[in-house]
């Protein structure tokens, strides 16, 4: 079975410094990851997926994420932090057609 | 586009009452999904469709949730006899055909609380 652990349940930043939101995965196959942001009250919306076809992905609103397989991890970085990007983040496994979640991180941005 | 759409938005009951709720995906999508949040924590999957064959239930998924997508568009989530623990955020997502890399589009969420 796969599994995804976000570490940290917060993470605090400044405006305009480095975002970083770790995700661990769990699978005896390569999986297709996403990374999810969530807005207060608001549904899931994707920011950038893994599909193996490239281990440096480019999502929305400046976010990135790197598949690194000897690690199994898939962190997601932003070199620089909006205030606009408080949110809670997470992190998602598919390779069934059910993706399993992890519990999110909180990002919290410091004026 | 109109994007997947949940209604109501919230809703508020007693201990002991049925709830439904509806979810309309996006047209062309035949994947539907209903996914539990608590607060803190991950969506949790409860159910999905495939056009109007519900393919899987989870565990959580007690008898007295159930979920129906008729005609393969929009699905309802009715809980019978609600508890204070469904208080809840319900999430609907469905996405398209085809490939298991494929994301989820998820609706705004239907709240409830029970009291």
């Amino acid at each position: 079975a796969q599994s995804v652990t976000q570490l940290g349940s917060h993470v605090s930043v400044s405006e305009g410094a480095l975002v970083l939101l770790r995700c661990n995965y769990s699978s005896s196959v390569p999986p297709y990851l996403f990374w999810y942001v969530q807005y207060p009250n608001q549904g899931l919306q994707l920011l950038l997926k893994y599909t193996s076809a490239a281990t440096l992905v480019k999502g929305i609103n400046g976010f990135e994420a790197e598949f690194k397989k000897s690690e199994t991890s898939f962190h997601l970085t932003k070199p620089s932090a909006h205030m606009s990007d408080a949110a809670e983040y997470f992190c998602a496994s598919g390779g069934s057609y059910i993706p399993t979640f992890g519990r999110g991180t909180s990002l919290i941005v410091h004026p | 586009d109109t994007g997947v759409s949940q209604n109501p938005r919230h809703k508020i009951t007693k201990r002991g009452q049925n709830v439904t709720f509806r979810c309309d995906p996006i047209s062309e999508h035949n994947r539907l999904y209903w996914y539990r949040q608590t607060l803190g924590q991950g969506p949790e999957f409860l159910t999905y469709f495939q056009n109007e064959a519900q393919l899987e239930k989870s565990r959580l998924l007690s008898d007295r949730f159930s979920a129906e997508r008729p005609k393969g568009s929009f699905s309802t989530l009715e809980i019978q006899r609600t508890e204070q623990g469904d208080s809840a955020m319900y999430l609907c997502a469905s996405s398209p055909a085809g490939f298991q890399s494929n994301e989820q589009f998820f609706g705004p969420g239907t709240r409830l609380t029970v009291l």
